[in-house]
């Protein structure tokens, strides 16, 4: 398998579950991103891992929590969301000379 | 942080035309990338492109840095082209920033 894959494709969680979102990547790079992206609004960076390392939080709520165990995996485990928390969680690799490269994202909906 | 502009917002096109969309950023960048979101919300890479012009198939972009813009052509459009394409940049001192993006429908 190549490039980023993302699990799940879909996930429905209602406000006081707990869920995981999972990244993997197989081209070697060695930074990986979560993004955000809500409905009528840019991509925001959320956090940035460079060699496992986090290097970047953007101001995420504590309610997200990252995970980064080697450096193809990345994992953005989810506790007490709320409604407004709803988007595409899309996860990112990149390498110097390369460029980003995005999965193929988890649309999650709080209920 | 490093602002980026992208134009038009919307386009609409009958399959066959052609089009050029542009991206103008206002920093020097070591990263630009144009990327075509498909309905499923998948983010596909076209080109990686800080400078210089690139060609792949009906795609073609070109760079600009010392004038900060880039363009992407689209020629003999398809209506598998629509989707939203963004141009994100990547500064010495910045993450990668998106665009809003352009909405391009192409009709049959």
């Amino acid at each position: 398998e190549t490039g980023v894959t993302q699990t799940p494709r879909h996930l429905v969680m209602g406000m006081t579950n707990k869920k995981s979102l999972k990244c993997e990547q197989h081209l070697g790079h060695n930074a990986m991103y979560w993004y955000k992206q809500s409905a009528k609004k840019p991509l925001e960076l959320m956090f940035v891992y460079n060699f496992k390392e986090q290097t970047e939080n953007n101001s995420v709520p504590s309610r997200f929590s990252p995970e980064c165990p080697n450096s193809s995996h990345l994992f953005l485990h989810l506790h007490t969301l709320q409604p407004e928390d709803s988007a595409l969680y899309l996860c990112a690799s990149s390498q110097v000379g390369d460029g980003y490269t995005f999965g193929s994202g988890t649309r999650l909906t709080v209920v | 942080g490093i602002q980026v502009e992208q134009s038009p917002p919307d386009l609409i096109l009958q399959e066959g035309a052609n089009s050029t969309l542009r991206c103008n950023f206002s920093d020097s960048v070591n990263n630009l990338q144009w990327f075509h979101q498909n309905p499923w919300g998948q983010l596909i890479n076209l080109f990686y492109i800080p400078s210089g012009t690139k060609q792949n198939g009906r795609l073609s972009a070109t760079t600009v840095a010392t004038e900060r813009y880039s363009l992407l052509y689209i020629s003999s459009s398809q209506t598998t082209d629509s989707g939203v394409y963004f141009c994100a940049v990547e500064t010495s001192g910045s993450r990668l920033t998106f665009g809003e993006g352009t909405q391009l429908t192409v009709n049959p």
